[in-house]
């Protein structure tokens, strides 16, 4: 089971802020790393942020991550209909021996 | 460019067994971790098992731990997936992806397309 809590589901119009939050714990985000990833259904899942707000060559700047303390976020600002996907937060967790935790999920539907 | 190519995958009876592949070009893969992540038809993303680049490391989640095996050959640029006694709960799309360092630590990127996993009688 999932030890990372996303909201199930998220939404904006064309142009709007959205944001996902993901909490966590002391052994997971509190003490690591945290990334996301996009996943289109039927693809292969994509990174978004590494290292808590970094984003690989490729991804666009509306694109931003944060973390503070035990809990982390996504936002996605000038929302576009390709953005509308499942989001995932992840980390490593120092309780689970050299686990790596998924979060719950989110779907962002652009309406 | 890198590519994951997953294999191995189909429709098997709960109890029996099945080996997932993943050939992997692109890159040096003895340099990178490797893991496997599943997602169950109308779930969310699980991680399944990592293994470092040397094959010395490899780590489970509970889910999978004494079921699922991880091994790579490196002569070979691929990764495997041993699974053994499949139960219903193991139906899954399963892909492979790349890590970022030799060590069982930071991210995965980029991902295969999956293999599907169908665990029935």
């Amino acid at each position: 089971q999932s030890v990372l809590t996303q909201p199930p589901s998220a939404s904006g119009t064309p142009g709007q802020r959205v944001t996902i939050s993901c909490s966590g714990s002391s052994s997971n985000i509190g003490s690591n790393y945290v990334y996301w990833y996009q996943h289109l259904p039927g693809t292969a899942p994509k990174l978004l942020i590494y290292g808590n707000n970094q984003r690989p060559s490729g991804v666009p700047a509306r694109f931003s991550g944060s973390k503070s303390g035990t809990s982390a976020s996504l936002a996605i600002s000038g929302l576009r209909s390709e953005d509308e996907a499942d989001y995932y937060c992840a980390a490593w967790d120092d309780s689970l021996s050299g686990s790596y935790v998924f979060g719950t999920g989110t779907k962002v539907t652009v309406l | 460019e890198v590519q994951l190519l997953e294999s191995g995958g189909g429709l098997v009876q709960p109890g029996g067994s099945l080996r997932l592949s993943c050939a992997a070009s692109g890159f040096t893969f003895r340099s990178y971790a490797m893991s496997w992540v599943r997602q169950a038809p109308g779930k969310g993303l699980e991680w399944v098992s990592v293994i470092s680049g040397s094959g010395g490391s490899t780590y489970y989640a509970d889910s999978v731990k004494g079921r699922f095996t991880i091994s790579r050959d490196n002569s070979k640029n691929t990764l495997y997936l041993q699974i053994n006694s499949l139960r219903a709960e193991d139906t899954a799309v399963y892909y492979c992806a790349k890590g970022t360092t030799v060590t069982t630590e930071g991210w995965f990127d980029p991902w295969g397309q999956g293999s599907l996993v169908t665990v029935s009688s």
